[in-house]
């Protein structure tokens, strides 16, 4: 099982639109956890941390299931300059690196 | 302010040659620093990651090697490449929430 699984997608949603990006992980002794965005041919870049109790940040809501393995993220209002590749981002084993997943995909149009 | 410098931006190598990527770090000290490899439409792989002058951790047994000679320098290095080897690769270091990374370099082997 790999340890951090996301939809690939692609999401193509229209301007306005409210987009969720689902991503599950398998260490169940995972502590940190992240959102990072990556546009084409560009280096990822963090989004935003997810925290246990939920956080927002403008448009975008991350929220974690630490029962469920399950980490979510809601972009409300898409515009066109969201659209990009979206990593979720678990800590792995050493508790040094970072465990990312391949990346969903999201394509928002006029 | 922190800062990572990651270099070249773009390269082609013929199957063979060696290869040598630097990355360096500003305004820190001591950091964790990171080598990540994406191919073509795969997830961000970790190569190596290393917690101080001397440290190397690898993660994936390869055809790379990584040195880390000074405090805020993280050299990726290949003594003869192969084809396999081209991809997106990526320095980055730690800081309190998730990573920072560099602008990355395009690997293509030939």
């Amino acid at each position: 099982r790999k340890e951090v699984e996301q939809d690939p997608g692609p999401f193509n949603v229209p301007e306005g639109a409210t987009v969720a990006f689902n991503c599950t992980y398998s260490n169940s002794a995972s502590q940190s956890f992240f959102w990072y965005r990556q546009d084409c041919r560009k280096e990822p870049k963090l989004l935003m941390s997810v925290y246990s109790s939920g956080n927002e940040d403008g448009r975008f809501t991350a929220q974690l299931n630490r029962a469920s393995q399950y980490i979510s993220l809601l972009i409300r209002d898409s515009k066109l300059s969201d659209s990009a590749t979206y990593l979720c981002v678990v800590n792995g084993d050493s508790g040094y690196a970072l465990n990312f997943g391949k990346g969903t995909s999201l394509l928002v149009t006029p | 302010s922190q800062t990572i410098h990651q270099w070249p931006a773009t390269l082609v190598q013929p199957v063979g040659s060696p290869l040598s990527l630097e990355c360096t770090v500003e305004g820190t000290s001591n950091p964790n620093l990171y080598w990540y490899r994406q191919a073509a439409g795969r997830g961000l792989q970790l190569l190596f990651y290393s917690v101080g002058i001397g440290q190397i951790s690898s993660e994936v047994p390869q055809n790379l090697s990584a040195s880390r000679p000074q405090d805020r320098q993280f050299i990726l290095s290949s003594k003869k490449l192969l084809l396999s080897d081209s991809g997106f690769y990526l320095c980055a270091w730690s800081v309190r929430e998730g990573y920072t990374f560099g602008s990355g370099t395009r690997l293509t082997v030939v």
